[in-house]
């Protein structure tokens, strides 16, 4: 069975700095691109990084109200993929997910993490 | 950015009842379409991916249709466990885009 599980979400203050982990099973890491998705409450879906598998460079992608401010990383050895979060402000607030696979192949979600952002 | 347009922005419906949900791209995107359920408080699931592949274990009612700007999302005989938001998601260019939900109701 494919688990995703994150951690990391808190409570934060704007301007501060929060960093998010997603741990896998069940599936060749190395072998998955990964993604985190959020979603503010109340809200949509909004995709916001992407980073591929090792063997392709583990590049990465981000959407424009993310580039700059977070960073988004993995570590095949841990099964482990990490969301850097900088300079968070308000409209951070969200439920964070991380997703294996997807871009046009099956894909595997968690179950998310809250990061609340308020002074 | 590629601006997906889901439509209706909510139905409501009965049980056994067909429903169509359509998702227009504002660009071409060849079949980088999946299309996903939510139920309140939990993670989006996986139906259909590749514009009408379905995800394994998804019930066979649902079935998705469409290539290009066009695609529809297709729940045959609507059963109560299928009460849900649906969103559409391209992953043909970066970034990736989610239309703004289908909220599926009962009548």
């Amino acid at each position: 069975e494919v688990q995703l599980v994150e951690s990391g979400g808190d409570l934060v203050q704007p301007g501060r700095s929060l960093s998010l982990s997603c741990l896998v099973s069940g599936l060749t890491f190395r072998d998955y691109a990964m993604s985190w998705v959020r979603q503010a409450p109340g809200k949509g879906l909004e995709w916001i990084s992407y980073i591929r598998g090792t063997a392709f460079g583990a590049t990465t992608e981000y959407a424009a109200s993310v580039k700059g401010r977070f960073t988004i990383s993995r570590a095949d050895s841990k099964s482990s993929a990490y969301l850097q979060m900088t300079s968070l402000r308000d409209e951070d607030t969200a439920v964070y997910f991380c997703v294996a696979g997807g871009g046009g192949s099956p894909d595997y979600w968690g179950q998310g993490t809250l990061v609340t952002v308020s002074s | 950015d590629i601006q997906m347009t889901q439509s209706p922005s909510s139905i409501s419906a009965s049980i056994g009842d067909r429903v169509t949900i359509t998702c227009r791209a504002s660009q071409g995107l060849s079949r980088w379409l999946a299309w996903y359920q939510q139920k309140p408080g939990k993670a989006p699931s996986l139906l259909i991916y590749a514009a009408s592949s379905l995800q394994s274990g998804v019930p066979s009612r649902f079935s998705g249709s469409g290539s290009g700007t066009n695609f529809t999302l297709v729940i045959n005989t609507l059963q109560p466990e299928d009460f849900a938001t649906y969103y559409c998601q391209q992953s043909n260019t970066f970034p990736w885009t989610f239309g703004q939900g289908t909220k599926v109701e009962i009548k």
